[in-house]
């Protein structure tokens, strides 16, 4: 098993449609919680980090984290297609030095349709 | 921008041979990762390194190595080359060892064949 899952998609929406992406996870270390964006031929992009469970609001961009359930969101409103891309969760866990790796979900591909 | 570059873009190699991918941080960043992404998957972590040593790795053998350098940038080495080898080869730089943001590169795409 996986220590992260996400649902490969792809994922097709209407323009201006709430997007909602998933991942979950099994090892309960994963303290850091973070959505990259990644355009074709691109490297990923930063979109939301977070620590604690509970929402963090950036923009049309809501990460939501439940440690108890193991299992994180990232919903996005009034969906552009500018948003088409691929979003990867990536997590890490509280460790000692050098050991500040991320663990990657596979991603999931995501079309906004105009 | 992220300010992290990486060459070449492109790369084809031959199964057994040996590859150098490069990467050029942000200036002040001392801390720099490699991962390895698979069409379709997400980015594995091959290995960290800090002011010039490595002080993390990942599930990868020891034909993949890496180099530091004071002037910000990093090579990435893999010998003896294998058809799995091929995949997005990407570098994320940053200022320290803490939970800062990872700045990626736009990656070295690299196919063995």
């Amino acid at each position: 098993q996986k220590e992260v899952e996400q649902d490969p998609g792809p994922l097709s929406v209407p323009e201006g449609a709430i997007v909602s992406l998933n991942c979950t996870y099994s090892n309960s270390a994963f303290q850091y919680f973070m959505w990259y964006r990644q355009y074709s031929r691109k490297g990923p992009e930063l979109l939301m980090y977070t620590y604690s469970s509970g929402n963090k609001e950036d923009g049309r961009f809501t990460a939501q984290v439940d440690k108890s359930s193991k299992y994180i969101s990232l919903f996005i409103r009034d969906s552009q297609p500018s948003d088409s891309a691929t979003y990867l969760c990536a997590m890490s866990a509280t460790s000692n030095f050098g050991n500040e790796k991320l663990t990657f979900g596979t991603g999931t591909r995501l079309t906004i349709i105009p | 921008e992220t300010g992290v570059t990486q060459s070449p873009t492109h790369l084809i190699k031959t199964r057994g041979q040996q590859v150098t991918l490069r990467c050029s941080s942000q200036s002040g960043h001392n801390t720099v990762s490699w991962y390895q992404q698979a069409l379709g998957q997400g980015p594995q972590f091959i290995f960290q390194y800090y002011r010039e040593e490595e002080n993390g790795r990942g599930n990868f053998p020891p034909r993949f190595s890496g180099l530091q350098f004071p002037n910000y940038s990093s090579e990435l080495n893999v010998n003896a080359l294998e058809l799995d080898d091929s995949a997005l080869y990407l570098c994320a730089s940053r200022p320290g060892q803490g939970r800062e943001t990872q700045y990626f590169g736009p990656g070295t795409r690299l196919l063995v064949l």
